[in-house]
Order: C-alpha cells, then structure tokens, then sequence
C-alpha cells in the first residue's frame, strides 16, 4: 500500500512533443504528490507538486492531472525539448506532518532533436 | 539562497568500514530527511529528523543512523559497510514538518562506493 507505481520506464519524444508520465497509488492517505526532475549527477529537483482536492495544476510546459477516484496522478511536458532529457521520479506523501516520501521508479526521457 | 550541500561529494571505503555524511539544510529548514538511491531499489527514505529528534525510520538495518545538531545539520552513519551499501545518499531539507506544502528540497548527494 506504500508504493506508487509508474511507467513507463522510458520514453523517447520528439522536439515539440508531448511528454506524458504516468503514475498510480494505493493508499488513500497519501495527500501530496510532487514531481521531481533528476540530471545525471544531480540531486532531484522539485518541478511541481499537486494535493488531491484540485485535478489539474499547471507551471509553464509542466502539468499534473489528478483523477483522485482512479488514484492516479500524471505529468505532462508540453512543448518537450532536448533540455528536458531527465529522469523524472513521481512521489507521494502521507497526510501525518512527517517528511516522508515514497518515490516511483523512475521514467527516463530522451527528447530527440 | 543557498541550496542544500551535502559534504564530501565522494567517497571510496572498504568493506567493514564505516562513514560519516554531511548534510546542511536550506537555511531556515528545520528537517532533514535521508534517502538512498539505487539502480536496483530506487529512491528509498531513511529517516527524518526534526528539532535534534528522529521523526520516522525507512525499512533499513540498525548499522544506518543518523543525528541532528541544534543548528539544523545532519550527519548520517552506516557501520559495518557492505557492498550493497553502494549508493547516492540524498539529503532534503523542509521548512517545518507538518507545514502544508511538505516541499522538499534535495542536495547534490554523496556517492558511496564500497569495495
């Protein structure tokens, strides 16, 4: 019940694309669900985050889609450039104060020029 | 603003020995988490500290420990290194635990290698 599930492992888009990530829940009282954006090298970085009583948040090119009743959450990248090239991980965090995350395994993009 | 720094970068021990990680918040962050990152096992927590107290352990043995001074720094040990223990170690800091928007924020991490 503490996981989330993600896919795909990898994707490849094209320049100006769009970039979708999906990513699935069981438990109920998770009620934060960050994005998080990693380079080789580099710590992840956070990119964007949504809580379950809004369905959609948007920042720049980046978006969340949050459908709470199918537990599951997405990440789409419009516009997709090379620059985007990353590891994006999906995480989720129970509602009891504590800075606990529970990370997805992973979706690596390649965005090709 | 500073960003979270983690100290050394990277490190090469032994088998049986052990190390010593440093993690300096954001400043004004007031918990720190650890997480180990793997290939194999992905992302995983390790503990949380807030106020000089452990908050929340991850699923790891006793040999992973950690502390918290008054200053909002951390240190993480592990003891009695094993090749397993190969990993990024990440630290992230918040800015209170138990503050709504639970955003964490990450360091460059520390790259154990065991031989």
């Amino acid at each position: 019940q503490q996981q989330v599930k993600q896919s795909p492992q990898s994707l490849i888009v094209q320049k100006g694309g769009i970039s979708i990530i999906n990513c699935a829940y069981e438990n109920t009282a998770f009620d934060y669900f960050p994005w998080y954006q990693q380079f080789p090298g580099k710590g992840p970085a956070l990119l964007i985050a949504i809580r379950p009583d809004v369905s959609e948040k948007k920042e720049g090119r980046f978006t969340i889609s949050f459908n709470k009743s199918a537990k599951q959450f997405s990440l789409h990248i419009m516009d997709s450039q090379p620059g985007d090239s990353a590891t994006y991980f999906c995480a989720a965090s129970l509602n009891t104060g504590f800075q606990k995350l529970v990370f997805g395994t992973g979706t690596r993009l390649l965005v090709s020029p | 603003k500073a960003g979270v720094t983690q100290t050394p970068r990277y490190l090469i021990k032994t088998r049986g020995q052990q190390v010593t990680l440093s993690c300096s918040p954001i400043s004004g962050h007031r918990s720190v988490s650890w997480y180990q990152q793997t290939p194999g096992q992905g992302l995983q927590f390790l503990f949380e500290y807030f106020s000089e107290t452990q908050r929340n352990k991850g699923n790891f043995p006793g040999r992973f420990s950690g502390r918290q001074f008054s200053n909002s720094r951390s240190e993480m040990n592990v003891s009695t290194l094993e090749l397993g223990d190969s990993a990024l170690y990440l630290c992230a800091s918040s800015l209170v635990p138990g503050d709504t928007t639970y955003e964490q924020y990450f360091g460059p991490g520390t790259r154990l290698t065991v031989t």
